[in-house]
């Protein structure tokens, strides 16, 4: 089946500071990931959508300049929070489908904490 | 409104129990439906599709009603290992720079009690 792998699960840094997660789809080729936040007892928030050669969307209110996306390649994307602040403190999970008609497979995602 | 509603919960239910979950959406447009299941600090995991028929998966049932705009999922004989958040997922196909973009219901709870 279809696997997504997310990178690292879980970060700890300094406020001020940069942190980069990475996605990967490691069977399938996928021209579209989707990147989400999910806060405690909360459910999962589309914050934009990656698109391989292009720029990513947003939704809004999802900054940017703050959550910078690249994806240069159809296996990879990247999430970059910039200048990280506590409240950037979250679940965040990425997804990508190798077939449209099919369900999405998400990464095992990443928990950030920013001190 | 919310484009995906779901009855939070928590539902606390016994082994063997039969509990079922519903959902609305909101955009009559919405092209495909899911369940997915969420374990505590964990990713969401795909338990099934839901299909204009119904359709049946072990103990999990997966109805859709496209004229009310709900959906439901049905568990029967239910097992410790079934507690878990339960999100209602649809696919709206809203332009988003993509084909496709799912929205999340908010999740309901299902604790399985011995």
């Amino acid at each position: 089946g279809a696997v997504v792998s997310q990178h690292p699960s879980r970060v700890i840094c300094k406020s001020g500071t940069s942190v980069k997660i990475e996605c990967r789809s490691l069977d399938f080729q996928a021209t579209t990931m989707f990147w989400y936040r999910q806060f405690p007892k909360q459910s999962l928030m589309l914050m934009a959508t990656s698109n391989e050669g292009s720029k990513a969307t947003y939704e809004q209110g999802v900054e940017k300049d703050k959550f910078l996306i690249n994806h240069a390649s159809l296996t990879l994307s990247t999430l970059t929070v910039t200048s990280a602040h506590p409240e950037d403190s979250s679940f965040y999970i990425c997804s990508a489908s190798p077939e449209l008609a099919h369900g999405y497979t998400f990464g095992s995602g990443t928990r950030l904490t920013v001190v | 409104r919310k484009e995906v509603e779901q009855d939070p919960g928590p539902f606390n239910v016994p082994e063997g129990a039969t509990v079922a979950f519903n959902c609305t959406y909101s955009n009559s447009a919405s092209q495909s439906f899911f369940w997915y299941r969420q374990d505590c600090r964990k990713e969401p995991k795909l338990l099934m599709s839901v299909y204009s028929s119904g359709n049946e998966d072990g103990r999990f049932t997966a109805q859709l009603n496209r004229a009310s705009q709900y959906i439901s999922l049905l568990i029967r004989d239910s097992k410790l290992s079934d507690s878990a958040t339960y999100l209602c997922v649809v696919n709206s196909g809203a332009p988003s720079g993509s084909a496709r973009q799912l929205t999340f219901g908010s999740g309901t709870q299902l604790t399985v009690l011995p």
